[in-house]
Protein backbone atom coordinates (compact mmCIF):
# COMPACT_ATOMS: atom_id res chain seq x y z
CA UNK A 1 0.00 0.00 0.00
CA UNK A 2 0.97 3.36 -0.95
CA UNK A 3 2.51 5.17 2.26
CA UNK A 4 1.69 8.99 1.17
CA UNK A 5 -1.28 9.53 -1.59
CA UNK A 6 -1.77 12.90 -3.26
CA UNK A 7 -4.24 12.20 -5.57
CA UNK A 8 -4.16 15.77 -7.06
CA UNK A 9 -1.81 15.13 -10.11
CA UNK A 10 -2.97 19.67 -11.21
CA UNK A 11 -4.11 22.26 -9.35
CA UNK A 12 -4.78 25.74 -10.52
CA UNK A 13 -5.55 28.68 -8.31
CA UNK A 14 -5.78 32.34 -9.26
CA UNK A 15 -3.86 34.60 -7.42
CA UNK A 16 -4.52 35.81 -4.02
CA UNK A 17 -6.81 33.04 -3.70
CA UNK A 18 -6.85 29.87 -1.30
CA UNK A 19 -6.23 26.70 -2.47
CA UNK A 20 -6.06 22.90 -0.38
CA UNK A 21 -3.70 20.48 -2.01
CA UNK A 22 -4.33 16.73 -0.74
CA UNK A 23 -3.00 14.45 1.07
CA UNK A 24 -3.71 11.10 2.78
CA UNK A 25 -1.18 8.92 4.69
CA UNK A 26 -0.93 5.39 5.93
CA UNK A 27 0.85 3.83 8.98
CA UNK A 28 0.20 1.72 11.89
CA UNK A 29 3.65 4.10 13.72
CA UNK A 30 1.48 6.22 16.82
CA UNK A 31 4.74 8.51 16.42
CA UNK A 32 5.34 10.26 12.89
CA UNK A 33 5.93 13.51 11.18
CA UNK A 34 4.48 15.01 8.22
CA UNK A 35 5.65 17.37 5.81
CA UNK A 36 5.40 19.24 2.90
CA UNK A 37 8.02 20.28 0.47
CA UNK A 38 7.55 22.72 -2.60
CA UNK A 39 9.47 21.92 -5.90
CA UNK A 40 9.71 24.80 -8.28
CA UNK A 41 10.81 24.18 -12.20
CA UNK A 42 14.56 24.95 -10.68
CA UNK A 43 14.68 21.61 -9.22
CA UNK A 44 15.27 22.10 -5.54
CA UNK A 45 13.19 20.54 -2.55
CA UNK A 46 12.18 23.36 0.05
CA UNK A 47 11.07 22.73 3.65
CA UNK A 48 7.75 24.23 3.89
CA UNK A 49 5.66 22.92 7.18
CA UNK A 50 5.80 20.26 9.57
CA UNK A 51 3.22 18.30 11.53
CA UNK A 52 3.38 15.96 14.46
CA UNK A 53 1.18 13.07 15.21
CA UNK A 54 0.86 14.53 18.35
CA UNK A 55 0.28 17.89 18.14
CA UNK A 56 -2.77 18.95 19.23
CA UNK A 57 -2.81 21.87 17.01
CA UNK A 58 -2.49 22.55 13.10
CA UNK A 59 0.89 24.22 11.66
CA UNK A 60 0.88 27.38 10.65
CA UNK A 61 4.05 29.08 8.55
CA UNK A 62 3.19 32.19 7.76
CA UNK A 63 0.71 31.65 4.47
CA UNK A 64 0.76 27.68 5.13
CA UNK A 65 -1.18 25.87 6.99
CA UNK A 66 -1.83 22.08 7.52
CA UNK A 67 -4.90 21.05 7.90
CA UNK A 68 -4.79 17.55 10.19
CA UNK A 69 -7.02 14.94 10.49
CA UNK A 70 -5.98 12.39 12.43
CA UNK A 71 -8.88 10.01 12.43
CA UNK A 72 -8.98 10.28 8.54
CA UNK A 73 -5.10 10.26 8.65
CA UNK A 74 -4.68 12.96 5.92
CA UNK A 75 -2.61 16.00 6.33
CA UNK A 76 -3.90 18.62 3.71
CA UNK A 77 -1.47 22.01 2.71
CA UNK A 78 -3.48 25.70 2.66
CA UNK A 79 -2.00 28.15 0.77
CA UNK A 80 -4.13 31.11 1.63
CA UNK A 81 -3.13 34.47 -0.47
CA UNK A 82 -2.19 32.53 -3.41
CA UNK A 83 1.28 34.53 -5.26
CA UNK A 84 2.76 33.55 -8.70
CA UNK A 85 5.73 32.18 -7.17
CA UNK A 86 3.48 29.32 -5.41
CA UNK A 87 3.47 27.96 -8.60
CA UNK A 88 5.18 24.44 -8.82
CA UNK A 89 5.19 20.76 -7.75
CA UNK A 90 4.40 20.38 -3.96
CA UNK A 91 4.96 17.42 -1.93
CA UNK A 92 3.15 15.52 0.81
CA UNK A 93 5.85 13.21 3.24
CA UNK A 94 6.09 11.17 6.14
CA UNK A 95 8.88 9.86 8.43
CA UNK A 96 7.57 7.12 11.33
CA UNK A 97 9.38 7.52 14.17
CA UNK A 98 10.89 3.87 14.94
CA UNK A 99 10.68 1.74 11.90
CA UNK A 100 13.86 -0.10 12.38
CA UNK A 101 15.85 -1.10 9.32
CA UNK A 102 13.79 1.94 7.20
CA UNK A 103 14.94 4.48 9.98
CA UNK A 104 14.36 8.19 9.63
CA UNK A 105 13.42 7.93 6.14
CA UNK A 106 11.04 10.15 4.02
CA UNK A 107 8.03 8.41 1.95
CA UNK A 108 6.81 10.85 -0.53
CA UNK A 109 3.73 11.14 -2.42
CA UNK A 110 3.41 11.39 -6.44
CA UNK A 111 3.16 15.32 -5.81
CA UNK A 112 0.54 18.11 -7.40
CA UNK A 113 1.48 20.37 -9.53
CA UNK A 114 -0.15 24.04 -8.72
CA UNK A 115 -0.64 26.71 -11.21
CA UNK A 116 -1.36 30.31 -9.80
CA UNK A 117 -2.50 32.49 -12.62
CA UNK A 118 -3.21 36.27 -12.38
CA UNK B 1 19.65 28.49 0.66
CA UNK B 2 18.60 25.01 2.81
CA UNK B 3 22.35 24.93 3.69
CA UNK B 4 23.45 21.67 2.14
CA UNK B 5 25.68 21.28 -1.25
CA UNK B 6 25.61 19.29 -3.82
CA UNK B 7 28.29 18.91 -6.61
CA UNK B 8 28.60 18.43 -9.41
CA UNK B 9 24.63 20.45 -10.53
CA UNK B 10 24.83 18.17 -13.85
CA UNK B 11 26.22 14.98 -15.04
CA UNK B 12 26.22 14.16 -18.57
CA UNK B 13 27.67 10.57 -18.98
CA UNK B 14 27.91 7.32 -21.17
CA UNK B 15 26.52 3.97 -20.29
CA UNK B 16 28.70 1.83 -18.09
CA UNK B 17 30.61 4.04 -16.75
CA UNK B 18 30.58 5.46 -13.09
CA UNK B 19 29.95 8.77 -11.15
CA UNK B 20 30.43 9.89 -8.11
CA UNK B 21 28.18 12.57 -6.59
CA UNK B 22 29.09 14.46 -3.54
CA UNK B 23 26.95 15.76 -0.63
CA UNK B 24 28.10 18.27 2.17
CA UNK B 25 25.40 18.67 5.14
CA UNK B 26 24.47 21.75 7.17
CA UNK B 27 26.67 22.71 9.44
CA UNK B 28 25.67 20.47 12.42
CA UNK B 29 24.20 17.74 10.89
CA UNK B 30 24.97 14.77 11.60
CA UNK B 31 22.61 12.73 9.04
CA UNK B 32 22.65 12.18 5.50
CA UNK B 33 19.84 10.62 3.27
CA UNK B 34 20.20 10.29 -0.66
CA UNK B 35 17.33 10.26 -2.75
CA UNK B 36 16.65 9.40 -6.64
CA UNK B 37 13.86 11.30 -8.19
CA UNK B 38 12.56 9.99 -11.41
CA UNK B 39 9.22 10.38 -13.45
CA UNK B 40 8.61 7.16 -13.65
CA UNK B 41 9.41 6.64 -9.67
CA UNK B 42 9.01 9.60 -7.94
CA UNK B 43 11.14 10.41 -4.90
CA UNK B 44 12.34 7.07 -3.52
CA UNK B 45 14.71 6.92 -0.73
CA UNK B 46 18.23 5.02 -1.20
CA UNK B 47 20.65 5.45 2.04
CA UNK B 48 21.02 6.77 5.20
CA UNK B 49 24.08 7.66 6.86
CA UNK B 50 24.56 9.31 10.59
CA UNK B 51 27.84 10.13 11.98
CA UNK B 52 29.55 8.41 9.40
CA UNK B 53 27.84 4.86 9.77
CA UNK B 54 24.95 3.64 7.31
CA UNK B 55 21.74 3.43 9.63
CA UNK B 56 19.10 2.93 7.13
CA UNK B 57 18.78 1.44 3.28
CA UNK B 58 16.28 1.63 0.41
CA UNK B 59 15.68 0.44 -2.63
CA UNK B 60 19.26 1.08 -3.95
CA UNK B 61 20.62 -0.76 -6.71
CA UNK B 62 24.06 -3.28 -5.54
CA UNK B 63 25.55 -1.14 -8.43
CA UNK B 64 25.43 2.07 -5.88
CA UNK B 65 26.97 2.59 -3.01
CA UNK B 66 27.50 5.36 0.02
CA UNK B 67 29.95 6.30 2.26
CA UNK B 68 29.89 9.41 5.24
CA UNK B 69 33.42 10.75 5.94
CA UNK B 70 34.63 11.73 9.13
CA UNK B 71 34.17 16.01 8.09
CA UNK B 72 30.56 14.30 7.50
CA UNK B 73 30.19 15.12 3.95
CA UNK B 74 29.44 11.72 1.58
CA UNK B 75 29.48 10.49 -1.58
CA UNK B 76 27.31 8.51 -3.45
CA UNK B 77 28.67 6.09 -6.24
CA UNK B 78 27.26 4.49 -9.05
CA UNK B 79 28.80 2.35 -11.45
CA UNK B 80 27.61 0.32 -14.59
CA UNK B 81 25.23 3.15 -15.44
CA UNK B 82 22.13 2.19 -17.51
CA UNK B 83 20.03 4.42 -19.32
CA UNK B 84 17.79 3.95 -16.60
CA UNK B 85 19.61 5.52 -14.25
CA UNK B 86 18.73 8.85 -15.46
CA UNK B 87 17.34 11.23 -12.65
CA UNK B 88 17.88 13.88 -10.27
CA UNK B 89 19.23 12.87 -7.29
CA UNK B 90 19.10 14.65 -3.85
CA UNK B 91 21.21 14.52 -0.90
CA UNK B 92 19.48 15.47 2.48
CA UNK B 93 20.33 16.30 5.90
CA UNK B 94 19.18 16.31 9.36
CA UNK B 95 20.77 16.96 12.85
CA UNK B 96 20.05 13.81 14.74
CA UNK B 97 19.69 10.26 13.99
CA UNK B 98 16.77 10.12 12.32
CA UNK B 99 14.59 8.25 15.51
CA UNK B 100 12.93 11.64 15.95
CA UNK B 101 9.99 11.98 13.88
CA UNK B 102 9.94 15.61 14.00
CA UNK B 103 13.25 16.63 12.57
CA UNK B 104 13.01 18.50 8.96
CA UNK B 105 15.26 16.78 6.41
CA UNK B 106 16.69 20.18 4.19
CA UNK B 107 17.39 18.98 0.53
CA UNK B 108 20.80 20.14 -1.66
CA UNK B 109 19.86 21.55 -5.14
CA UNK B 110 20.34 18.22 -6.25
CA UNK B 111 22.47 16.93 -8.75
CA UNK B 112 21.21 16.02 -12.40
CA UNK B 113 22.54 12.45 -14.09
CA UNK B 114 21.99 12.11 -17.63
CA UNK B 115 23.34 8.84 -19.57
CA UNK B 116 23.36 8.91 -22.92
Amino acid sequence: AQKITQTQPGMFVQEKEAVTLDCTYDTSDPSYGLFWYKQPSSGEMIFLIYQGSYDQQNATEGRYSLNFQKARKSANLVISASQLGDSAMYFCAMREADRGSTLGRLYFGRGTQLTVWP
Amino acid sequence: DSGVTQTPKHLITATGQRVTLRCSPRSGDLSVYWYQQSLDQGLQFLIHYYNGEERAKGNILERFSAQQFPDLHSELNLSSLELGDSALYFCASSAGGGQYSNQPQHFGDGTRLSIL
